[in-house]
């Protein structure tokens, strides 16, 4: 059974740093882009980044570029999600998702609150 | 301001059936394959349609999905109360090099 696990959310302050993870199991992880999409409260879905297999190619939306890095440990089956310099619109529930154009796996979601 | 355009709401009876629209361009829904999800209060989104038209295994058959030029559409028929979700179209988009989607539709099944 393919399950992909959130975790690392939380409430922040505006400036700071915070990193999410990913746990996946039920498949081959190193097969698979990944992507992580988010959630604002009462909001709908945008897509924030995605990784290749080998983590060669990295996308971004124009929101995060810079501030948010994507990785991927193969070897742990782990997806992560650093995010710097957190502003009050990233308050989100950030989902990782298998896949790339047509995500068909999704976690339970994590949330990140940013608010002084 | 989501890139791709759905109706905000939708509604339909026991029974009877209903379309949401999706509306894009060309750099999204005009040269890419179309999904659509469907999302619970509360639950992540789950995949009901890709590549504009396939389910997945598990989805029932009421759903459907059909693309035109740079819009979608997609049919759900005999609803059940338990169709009542929020549904989002989404489609890859070139500019972009991610996924885009619509705004959602909040289905109220009457």
């Amino acid at each position: 059974e393919v399950q992909l696990v959130e975790s690392g959310g939380g409430l922040v302050q505006p400036g700071v740093s915070l990193r999410l993870s990913c746990a996946a199991s039920g498949f081959t992880f190193s097969s698979y882009w990944m992507t992580w999409v988010r959630q604002a409260p009462g909001k709908g879905l945008e897509w924030v980044a995605n990784i290749k297999q080998d983590g060669s190619e990295k996308y971004y939306v124009g929101s995060v570029n810079g501030r948010f890095t994507i990785s991927r440990d193969n070897a742990k089956s782990s997806l992560y999600l650093q995010m710097n310099s957190l502003r009050a619109e990233d308050t989100a529930v950030y989902y990782c998702a298998r896949g790339i154009s047509s995500p068909d796996y999704w976690g339970q979601g994590t949330l990140v609150t940013v608010s002084s | 301001q989501s890139v791709l355009t759905q109706p905000p709401s939708a509604s339909g009876t026991p029974g009877q059936g209903v379309t949401i629209s999706c509306s894009g361009s060309s750099s999204n829904i005009g040269g890419n394959t179309v999904s659509w999800y469907l999302q619970l209060p509360g639950t992540a989104p789950k995949l009901l349609i890709y590549s504009n038209n396939q389910r997945p295994s598990g989805v029932s058959d009421r759903f459907s999905g059909s693309k035109s030029g740079t819009s979608a559409s997609l049919a759900i028929s005999g609803l059940q109360s338990e169709d009542e979700a929020d549904y989002y179209c989404a489609a890859w988009d070139d500019s972009l090099n991610g996924p885009v989607f619509g705004g959602g539709t909040k289905l109220t099944v009457l």
